[in-house]
């Protein structure tokens, strides 16, 4: 069926890192990606999205990349700070769909 | 800009009684999403609207789950009658478009417990 997974459930990081969370997807006729971050108490925020037709996308310190052939999304942030910590979510949908399909999340953790 | 808005922050009530969640979606947004999230079951699409009109509700668990968007500012989820197994946290979204390739923007949800 359709779905929308992550590679990892939690990823554990120091201050300053890099960190990459990473996602699949398994609907090759998805053509629209979202990452979510969720913090604490909060409704999911919009980080950054991505259409099928690139394969990258930058933001301000974070970069999706989208990898068509194996169906695969990662989210790339860059200086990881102890305020990225949260629960991140990939997303996918596509024009012919009703709505986005999200996958579970990936807790991202930062230590000082 | 006002993002969305959600009412009660949180409610907490025995089973059996009425439950009533609303939404003020982001002015000018013509879609509006409900989700429910459980640790178990994570991030679930109930219900959306597009342009007022509901257009997929196969995710509302059952008939004691019902929603509506009376106008493009306002909308509500109600359970009647409510019971321990609906205790979540219960997201609104809105986009600009039908939400399918679009960015959706969540309001910071209602969490409910049911005694």
């Amino acid at each position: 069926g359709e779905s929308v997974g992550l590679h990892l459930p939690t990823l554990s990081v120091q201050e300053g890192d890099n960190s990459i969370i990473n996602c699949a997807y398994s609907n090759s006729a998805s053509d629209y990606f979202i990452w979510y971050k969720q913090e604490s108490g909060k409704g999911p925020q919009f980080i950054i999205d991505i259409r099928s037709n690139m394969d990258k996308r930058q933001g301000q310190r974070v970069t999706v990349l989208l990898n068509k052939t194996v169906k695969h999304l990662s989210l790339q942030i860059a200086a990881t700070q102890p305020g990225d910590s949260a629960v991140y979510f990939c997303a996918e949908g596509n024009q012919a769909g009703t709505a986005l399909i999200f996958g579970k999340g990936t807790t991202l953790s930062v230590s000082s | 800009d006002a993002g969305v808005i959600q009412s009660p922050r949180h409610e907490v009530t025995e089973m059996g009684q009425e439950v009533t969640l609303r939404c003020k979606p982001i002015s000018g947004h013509n879609s509006l999403f409900w989700y429910r999230q459980t640790m178990m079951r994570g991030l679930e699409l109930l219900i959306y609207f597009n342009n007022n009109v509901p257009i997929d509700d196969s995710g509302m668990p059952e008939d004691r789950f019902s929603a509506k968007m009376p106008n493009a500012s306002f909308s509500t989820l109600k359970i009647q009658p409510s019971e321990p197994r609906d205790s979540a946290v219960y997201f609104c979204a809105s986009s600009l478009a039908g939400g399918n390739n679009q960015p959706q923007h969540f309001g910071d949800g209602t969490r409910l417990s049911i005694l």
